[in-house]
């Protein structure tokens, strides 16, 4: 069974500082992995995927993931936290070949100005 | 590309009715579409998968008769909370999956189900 862990329910940063959420994935075969962000009230917007190809891989608003299998790894940066970058995080996981999505609990980004 | 609506975005019912939420794919044909729920403060709870034609397939736990989920196109299901009760209020997303080799799932903005 897949699972996901995101350490850190909230993480707290300055505007301007570096971001890092954390995502570490179980999975019995290499995974599919995702990271997706969340406003209040609404869906959830992609931020970027792996799917066996780069293990950097750089999504939307300048935010990008690396791929550690060694690490069963799967951390969200960006270089410099703006305010609006402030909603909930998830790290979701799915097995390549089926489309079910297994999620993290989810990491509350807070920027303080 | 790759819109996926849902109608309504916020309804209000009383113990006891039906509520009926739809999720539309705007832009592409769904294969495959994920019912959600989402308890506030909390992650994202898979209810049910439904591909069209065919019955959803629903988590444990999840009761088939009270979320009765039809996928009767390619761009169109419905879940259905039948004799909602207040535990039921909650939020509710859908998501719509095309098979492109990535299974890439494209998030509806949510319904929020308030029953009294």
């Amino acid at each position: 069974a897949q699972s996901v862990t995101q350490l850190g329910s909230h993480v707290s940063v300055s505007e301007g500082a570096l971001v890092l959420l954390r995502c570490n994935y179980s999975s019995s075969v290499p995974p599919y992995l995702f990271w997706y962000v969340q406003y209040p009230n609404q869906g959830l917007q992609l931020l970027l995927k792996y799917t066996s190809a780069a293990t950097l891989v750089k999504g939307i608003n300048g935010f990008e993931a690396e791929f550690k299998k060694s690490e069963t790894s799967f951390h969200l940066t960006k270089p410099s936290a703006h305010m609006s970058d402030a909603a909930e995080y998830f790290c979701a996981v799915s097995d390549p070949g089926y489309s079910t999505l297994t999620f993290g609990k989810g990491t509350m980004l807070l920027v303080s100005p | 590309g790759a819109v996926v609506s849902q109608h309504p975005s916020w309804v209000i019912c009383k113990s006891g009715t039906s509520v009926k939420i739809e999720c539309r794919s705007l832009d592409f044909q769904a294969t495959t579409m994920f019912w959600y729920r989402q308890f506030p403060k909390q992650s994202l709870m898979l209810m049910a998968t439904s591909n069209e034609g065919s019955k959803a397939t629903y988590e444990q736990g999840v009761e088939k008769d009270k979320f009765l989920i039809n996928h009767a196109s390619l761009t169109l299901s419905t879940l259905t909370v039948t004799s909602a009760h207040p535990e039921d209020s909650s939020f509710y997303i859908c998501s719509a999956g095309e098979d492109r080799g990535t299974y890439e799932q494209y998030f509806g903005p949510g319904t929020r189900l308030t029953v009294t």
